[in-house]
């Protein structure tokens, strides 16, 4: 069974450029969840998506967001890069059913913005 | 404000003992605890699991402990082997909310031979 594939791996941006991070989790997950890892304030929740609905939201502002696709893969975009979006963005795909919250993560998008 | 707290940021212990790694939490909210171990450069990786209904949960050499009056886990290893040389993060959530996972800010263990 494949796990959680994130693309790119790494990625280097400008400040206010913007980015688009995918991920495909496990075969017949319906949630993804997306965590910001930063070595100050370790990993972040962004938001959790569930059947292309978001259905949790982390506190960051709205230049973070997010999508899923009828196939359950998932895309989150930053607009207007700043240099502290700099930092390990990890993607989780877990079944979604009450009472079963383990989370599968991927390997993680390093993204820089210079 | 930080609802999962690993207060020790560093861990050494000799191979072949046990490792116990702490974690406390704030919200009472929570209702399912998890535990993963993350190499540099790579995802997470789940480890073991507790629910709230239970105050113990074991897989191998690895245990989880849960003091819900305490707000207090802990995950035992034993015996520890230079293997699990890593940083452990504590997380929890509340299932009623979604599956948003509230991390700890991670314990680095170092088993020595």
């Amino acid at each position: 069974k494949a796990g959680v594939t994130q693309t790119p791996r790494y990625l280097i941006k400008t400040r206010g450029q913007q980015v688009t991070l995918s991920c495909s989790p496990i075969s017949g997950h319906r949630s993804v969840s997306w965590y910001q890892q930063t070595p100050g304030q370790g990993l972040q929740f962004l938001f959790e998506y569930f059947s292309e609905t978001q259905r949790n939201k982390g506190n960051f502002p709205g230049r973070f967001s997010g999508r899923q696709f009828s196939n359950s893969r998932s895309e989150m975009n930053v607009s207007t890069l700043e240099l502290g979006d700099s930092a390990l963005y990890l993607c989780a795909s877990s079944s979604g059913q009450v009472g079963n919250t383990e989370a599968f993560f991927g390997q993680g998008t390093r993204l820089t913005v210079v | 404000d930080q609802q999962v707290k690993q207060n020790s940021p560093s861990l050494s212990v000799q191979e072949g003992r046990i490792s116990i790694l702490n974690c406390d939490y704030t919200n009472s909210m929570f209702d399912y605890f998890l535990w993963y171990k993350k190499y540099p450069a790579e995802g997470p990786t789940f480890l073991i699991s507790i629910s709230s209904i239970k105050d113990k949960n074991e897989d191998g050499r690895f245990t989880v402990f849960l003091n819900k009056s305490a707000k207090h886990l802990s995950l035992h290893i034993v015996p520890s082997q230079p293997g699990d040389s890593a940083v452990y993060f504590c997380a929890a959530s509340d299932s009623n909310s979604g599956y948003a996972l509230n991390f700890g800010k991670g314990t680095s263990l170092l088993v020595t031979p």
